[in-house]
């Protein structure tokens, strides 16, 4: 039982554009979100995050939009960089302290220059 | 200066066998956890600790013992390794009390059983 899908395996972008990658979740006890990034051979590195009670969080190029109705997020990044080609993953918790993070399967982005 | 460091980074093992992975955090976080990505790249938690204490057990098997000699250490012990341990394994911390649920993770323990 998927509690946080991705349902895009790979997505590629040209270099300078916009990446939008998404994310659905189906608890309603979520409330915490939050985007992970991993190059190769290496673990998950925080990218940014967002609590049920905002509707966007930006960093720099990257932008996180939270749709609590439709149970939904995306990432924006722009422009995008070759070096931002990795997996991307979504995660999921309830902000109540001690609790997992329920992670989707992931995005592979491709930045082509 | 790995705020989040395990080791060994790959382990190739027999069936059978007993193999321990160690995690260290540096960043005075207060509470660690062990993550098993399988193949098929799904990230899940398996265990959870704070202040030494276990709060999280997700339905692994008891051959996965975690332990934690203090709040800066979590290591994970595995009994008689089956085919399907095979995966690899990230620990992570985070500090709960700045309430948000941001957790940082190692680089993973590639585990290979043959």
């Amino acid at each position: 039982d998927q509690q946080v899908k991705q349902n895009s395996p790979s997505l590629s972008v040209q270099e300078g554009r916009i990446s939008i990658l998404n994310c659905d979740y189906t608890n309603s006890m979520f409330d915490y979100f939050l985007w992970y990034k991993k190059y190769p051979a290496e673990g998950p590195t925080f990218l940014i995050s967002i609590s049920s009670i905002k509707d966007k969080n930006e960093d720099g190029r990257f932008t996180v939009f939270l749709n609590k109705s439709a149970k939904h997020l995306s990432l924006h990044i722009v422009p995008s960089q070759p070096g931002d080609s990795a997996v991307y993953f979504c995660a999921a918790s309830r902000n109540s302290g001690n609790t997992p993070l329920v992670f989707g399967k992931g995005t592979r982005l491709s930045v082509i220059a | 200066d790995t705020a989040v460091s395990q080791t060994p980074k790959y382990l190739v093992t027999q069936m059978g066998n007993d193999k321990s992975i160690k995690c260290e955090q540096n960043l005075g976080h207060d509470t660690m956890y062990w993550y098993k990505q399988d193949s098929k790249k799904f990230l899940k938690i398996m265990f959870s600790y704070n202040n030494k204490e276990l709060i999280i057990n997700e339905t692994v098997p008891n051959r996965f013992s975690p332990k934690s000699p203090d709040k800066a250490h979590l290591n994970l012990h595995i009994n008689s390794l089956e085919l399907g341990d095979s995966a690899v394994y990230f620990c992570a911390s985070s500090q709960v009390t700045l309430a948000k649920n941001i957790q940082y993770f190692g680089a993973g323990t590639r585990l290979s059983v043959l």
